[in-house]
């Protein structure tokens, strides 16, 4: 069965640089019109979209967020990645990696809460 | 950037009423390849959100039948009939046609 499960460092300092794990079974990132996104939503606020990366490694971002995501795949590995930079107090947030399979994300991890503090 | 509009804000429900949630997008959410990329997420309290329909009215696998998606163009509804305890969240919409894909701001199911 397809699984996803995001990992992070829990906290960190203003300016310092968030990266994310997303591992994932059950499919492979390889396979066509397959995607793995992040989303990410703060305290008690609604859902955000960041970015998608696509099984032919095309990539999307929230343009919001002005040029500080990264998204990246490891497909051998059955992983995806976020980079955020800059992070700020703003920036605090649980973070959702999904499987979108074309049309839909079906399938979505249960979340790593992200806390940036000083 | 499109903005999907979901009323009401908190929907107010008796176990076994009806409920409708209204989401209208700034501008038509059909693809050029004709398909229209319309989404309905629940996320009950504690949990990631969970796909309940696709390409505006299509039911993921598992999903009952009392939820039920239509619309199209800008202007979606996503009715749940004889709403059971199960079905208390709250509700997103999703447009996957344009870029930056976007949510709603949701609506609150929840009892009376």
């Amino acid at each position: 069965q397809v699984t996803l499960k995001e990992s992070g460092p829990g906290i960190l300092q203003p300016s310092q640089t968030l990266s994310l794990t997303c591992s994932f079974s059950g499919f492979s990132l390889s396979t066509y019109g397959m995607c793995v996104g992040w989303i990410r939503q703060s305290s008690g606020k609604g859902l955000e979209w960041l970015a998608n990366i696509w099984w032919n490694d095309d990539k999307y971002y929230n343009p919001s967020l002005k040029n500080r995501l990264t998204i990246s795949k490891d497909t051998s590995n059955n992983q995806a990645f976020l980079k955020i930079t800059n992070m700020d107090t703003a920036d605090t947030a649980t973070y959702y990696c999904a499987r979108r399979a074309y049309t839909y994300y079906g399938f979505w991890g249960q979340g790593v809460m992200v806390t940036v503090s000083s | 950037d499109v903005v999907l509009t979901q009323t009401p804000v908190a929907q107010p429900v008796t176990l076994g009423d009806q409920a409708s949630i209204s989401c209208r997008s700034s501008q038509s959410l059909v693809h050029s390849n004709g398909n229209t990329y319309l989404e309905w997420y629940l996320q009950k309290p504690g949990q990631s959100p969970q796909l309940l329909i696709y390409k505006v009215s299509n039911r993921f696998s598992g999903v009952p039948d009392r939820f039920i998606g239509s619309g199209s163009g800008s202007d979606f509804t996503l009715k749940i009939s004889r709403v059971e305890p199960e079905d208390l969240g709250v509700y997103y919409c999703f447009q996957a046609t344009h870029d930056p894909n976007t949510f709603g701001a949701g609506t609150k199911l929840e009892l009376k």
